[in-house]
């Protein structure tokens, strides 16, 4: 069974830096896609961004872009997600979720077909 | 505000069926393929429509997903107190080169 276990999740002042991290295990890592999402406390989902197997290929959301940076260590099974310049309403949940996606041609597919437990990040002064 | 518009809630008896739709546009819904996510209180979301209308194993056949045009619909059949949770669209979007989410519907059962 799918196993991805988030950390590094707590309180950061706004302006502050944030590393998450997202274990894997009980499947072939290196082999698929990874995304993080992020749910406000009361909202909805809303996508960070995703990473392709090899790590060539990364996108996110335009709310993070140049702030945030998704990274992945396929020998040691590790998703990262280094946060810089964090503001009030970054504070969330942020879950990592394996990932099928195929956006090439249409119809484009993308779904998260397992996630995390999530970890809570609070921007707050 | 979400790309994708779902109503906020809907209710139903044990037993009976309830249908969320998603509403989308061309670039999202039209031309791309949707899923759709349960999730209870506290706990992360989980993948039960893919493809718009296929079920990832282990999920039972009173869910089920369709697309028609802009907007896609999942039905639950069968309703049973355990099928209350949030229920949320996603596909992708092809001119806003992004994820979207619908905003989420609760259903109740009464």
């Amino acid at each position: 069974q799918v196993q991805l276990v988030e950390s590094g999740g707590g309180l950061v002042k706004p302006g502050g830096s944030l590393r998450l991290s997202c274990a894997a295990s009980e499947f072939t890592f290196s082999d698929y896609f990874m995304s993080w999402v992020r749910q406000a406390p009361g909202r909805g989902l809303e996508w960070v961004g995703y990473i392709s197997p090899g790590g060539t290929n990364i996108y996110y959301a335009d709310s993070v872009k140049g702030r945030f940076t998704i990274s992945r260590d396929n020998p040691k099974n590790s998703l990262s997600l280094q946060m810089n310049s964090l503001r009030a309403e970054d504070t969330a949940v942020y879950y990592c979720a394996r990932t099928y996606l195929s956006i090439v041609l249409p119809p484009a597919a993308i779904y998260f077909d397992s996630w995390g437990q999530g970890t809570l990040v609070t921007v707050s002064s | 505000q979400s790309v994708l518009t779902q109503p906020p809630s809907v209710s139903a008896a044990p037993g009976q069926k309830v249908t969320i739709s998603c509403s989308g546009s061309s670039s999202s819904i039209g031309n791309n393929y949707v899923s759709w996510y349960q999730q209870f209180p506290g706990t992360a979301p989980k993948l039960l429509i893919y493809d718009n209308d296929k079920r990832p194993s282990g999920i039972p056949d009173r869910f089920s997903g369709s697309r028609s045009g802009t907007s896609a619909t999942l039905g639950i059949t069968g309703l049973q107190t355990g099928d209350e949770a949030v229920y949320y669209c996603g596909t992708w979007d092809s001119s806003l080169s992004t994820v979207a989410f619908g905003g989420g519907t609760k259903v109740t059962v009464l």
